[in-house]
């Protein structure tokens, strides 16, 4: 079964400055998908990024970007320029492109963000 | 830009009694999903619901739990006796049937049992 760690508990930053976020995963297969979700206060789910693990390229979303390393199964998320804004529990989620199409999400445990002005 | 919608934000139920959450998808999506996060811990899948019935269930979705597209728009997650250990935010999301199309959530509904 695939798994996915992410070994921070809790990261802070101070506003302006640039911060990465840690995520491994735990998988036999080959094609996938990684995505990274934000869940403000308001504990509303927000996509903050997907990769396809395809695509040799890294995904960039404005200030969000990843470093994504198949062969090490590592998926980081850094954040440029942070902003108060960005402080929020941060999930990488992994879900397998078998067949299937309905595959679900699985989440880590999750890392807290917290910025400082 | 559509949203999932969920209904009620905040439940409270006492303990053994049956309680209906609802979720109203983006409407050209085809896959619906369940998910729950006990406070403070980890988003842990439910159930995931596909051409009217349950393509996928975790070890959590047990005979307390049921799932129901009623209408055609609507997607209910039904918990007949509730345990205090039901307490937790329940998240729908939707998505459209594309293999790297993203998860939708909706805002959550906040469960409380007392």
């Amino acid at each position: 079964a695939q798994t996915v760690t992410q070994s921070q508990p809790e990261m802070s930053v101070q506003e302006a400055e640039t911060v990465t976020l840690s995520c491994t995963y735990d998988t036999s297969e080959s094609d996938y998908y990684l995505f990274w979700y934000k869940q403000p206060p308001s504990r509303q789910m927000i996509l903050v990024i997907r990769q396809e693990a395809y695509k040799q390229q890294n995904a960039t979303e404005n200030r969000f970007s990843v470093n994504f390393q198949k062969a090490a199964k590592s998926f980081s998320l850094k954040i440029s320029d942070s902003q108060l804004g960005d402080a929020a529990m941060y999930f990488c989620a992994y879900r397998s492109a078998a067949s299937g199409g309905y595959n679900k999400l699985i989440f880590g445990a999750g890392t807290r963000l917290a910025v400082h002005p | 830009e559509p949203e999932v919608t969920q209904t009620p934000s905040h439940q409270v139920t006492q303990m053994g009694q049956e309680v209906i959450l609802r979720c109203v998808p983006i409407s050209n999506h085809l896959y619906f999903y369940w998910y729950r996060q006990i406070l403070g811990q980890k988003v842990e899948f439910l159930v995931s619901f596909y051409n009217n019935e349950i393509s996928e269930k975790s070890e959590i979705f047990d005979d307390q739990f049921s799932v129901e597209r009623p209408d055609g728009s609507n997607f209910t997650l039904k918990i007949r006796s509730t345990k205090l250990e039901d307490s937790a935010m329940y998240f729908c999301a939707s998505r459209i049937p594309r293999p790297q199309s993203p998860l939708h959530f909706g805002n959550g509904t906040r469960l409380t049992v007392t």
